[in-house]
């Protein structure tokens, strides 16, 4: 089936700086990826949604200048978290469709 | 709009004991409706999903989950579980106009004992 690999796994940044993180669809294209984010004991809620070639489709709430989303090629969507900041600390998961999922993002701003 | 409420947070069982998780939704739309598990720090897997169809739907480690529509429910059982069935549980529904946009609920952790 559908694979999607995601990295880096986890990632401790200090405030102020930015982090990338990049999914890959290793063996299928991907015009569209979905970005959740689930914090500590908490559930999972769509932040964007990706598209390949045009801008990201936000969900209401969340900032567009920070969580930047972009989608250059059928493989691969990235999220950069810009200017991080502690309460940005989160486990962060991309998907192509309900049953194809990255294995996540642990990040962690200091 | 579309939610998704998992009443217990938390259910603890002994091994080799049945289990039922609850799920029940909302929605002003049809949905198709899945279970996901998540073992720590890691991503999901889909465990089990109704699109249409029997409203009995079963995953390959023996869990099942029956869709009613009159309650909105979607619950969640396994009849015998294991130690490794221990993890968080979630349901998530997809409006069935939506292109795969999920919604989910909190989650359940299952703990299951010796």
């Amino acid at each position: 089936g559908a694979v999607v690999s995601q990295h880096p796994s986890w990632v401790i940044c200090k405030s102020g700086t930015s982090v990338k993180i990049e999914c890959r669809s290793l063996d299928f294209q991907a015009t569209t990826m979905f970005w959740y984010r689930q914090f500590p004991k908490q559930s999972l809620m769509l932040m964007a949604t990706s598209n390949e070639g045009s801008k990201a489709t936000y969900e209401q709430g969340v900032e567009k200048d920070k969580f930047l989303i972009n989608h250059a090629s059928l493989t691969l969507s990235t999220l950069t978290v810009t200017s991080a900041h502690p309460e940005d600390s989160s486990f962060y998961i991309c998907s192509y469709t309900v049953d194809t999922f990255g294995s996540g993002t642990r990040l962690t701003v200091v | 709009a579309q939610s998704v409420t998992q009443l217990d947070s938390q259910v603890p069982v002994f091994e080799e004991a049945p289990v039922e998780l609850r799920c029940n939704y909302s929605s002003s739309v049809s949905v198709y409706l899945f279970w996901y598990v998540q073992y720590p720090n890691q991503g999901l897997q889909l465990l089990l999903k109704y699109l249409s169809g029997s409203t009995l739907v079963e995953s390959i480690n023996g869990f099942e989950a029956e869709f009613n529509k009159s309650q909105t429910s979607f619950h969640l059982r396994k009849p015998s579980v294991h130690i490794s069935d221990t993890a968080e549980y979630f349901c998530a529904v997809c409006p069935m106009d939506s292109s795969y946009k999920l919604i989910f609920g909190s989650g359940t952790r299952l703990l299951v004992r010796p």
